[in-house]
């Protein structure tokens, strides 16, 4: 499944499958961004970052992809899993000013 | 558990009311934010404390006001609050630093303004 951020703040896979939650950022010069979970009834949980000098990152079954040219970025979720249901943001920030978010993407994953 | 704790979880208060939200972090860190969050809207940065001194202030209306004694504790200050505010109301830290500025976000404390 696939998503495109704020304009489809939902997102729904089967357990198991592989997700994609897409987010497009507003300012070319932000060098670094973040991934944050959101489960109900919590704050945001840091997930995986990126610096603009990279254009991928890999952590435990999560990948994050940045594409400067297009101001795209994207979560990657291998084998989803029940728990992963939540809101994903992602932030970007510029010479370690105030983050900006993007308003969630809610992820259910069906077993 | 993220290092940061923020009480109450969950507050009901009418207009003319004065309450105090509380965020304590125990990470060792340098700066402090509040954040509002409302539904199906980004999270909205309302103030930023970094060593214990204001910098940022984004146009916040005065019934909020901020409080940060020392490093570890951020206080949110509420008078006479207008329904529209009610939103979950985040805390998070951070440790400045040249190559990150990762931010640990608390719980949040659910407002209800009646």
């Amino acid at each position: 499944g696939e998503s495109v951020g704020l304009h489809l703040p939902t997102l729904s896979v089967q357990e198991g499958d592989n997700s994609i939650i897409n987010c497009a950022y507003s300012n070319s010069a932000s060098d670094y961004f973040i991934w944050y979970k959101q489960e109900s009834g919590k704050g945001p949980q840091f997930i995986i970052d990126i610096r603009s000098n990279m254009d991928k990152r890999q952590g435990q079954r999560v990948t994050v992809l940045l594409n400067k040219t297009v101001k795209h970025l994207s979560l990657q979720i291998a084998a989803t899993q029940p728990g992963d249901s939540a809101v994903y943001f992602c932030a970007e920030t510029y010479n370690n000013n105030d983050m900006r978010f993007g308003a969630g993407t809610r992820l259910t994953v069906k077993p | 558990e993220t290092g940061v704790t923020q009480t109450p979880r969950h507050l009901v208060m009418g207009m003319t009311n004065k309450k105090s939200l509380k965020c304590e972090q125990h990470l060792g860190h340098n700066a402090m934010y509040w954040y509002k969050q409302s539904a199906k809207k980004p999270l909205e940065l309302m103030f930023v404390y970094s060593l214990e001194e204001r910098v940022e202030n984004n146009s916040v209306p005065s019934r909020f006001s901020p409080e940060c004694p020392n490093s570890s504790h951020l206080f949110l200050h509420l008078h006479t609050l207008q329904p529209e505010d009610s939103a979950l109301y985040l805390c998070a830290s951070s440790r400045y630093s040249r190559t990150s500025n990762e931010q640990f976000f608390g719980p949040g404390t659910r407002l209800t303004v009646l």
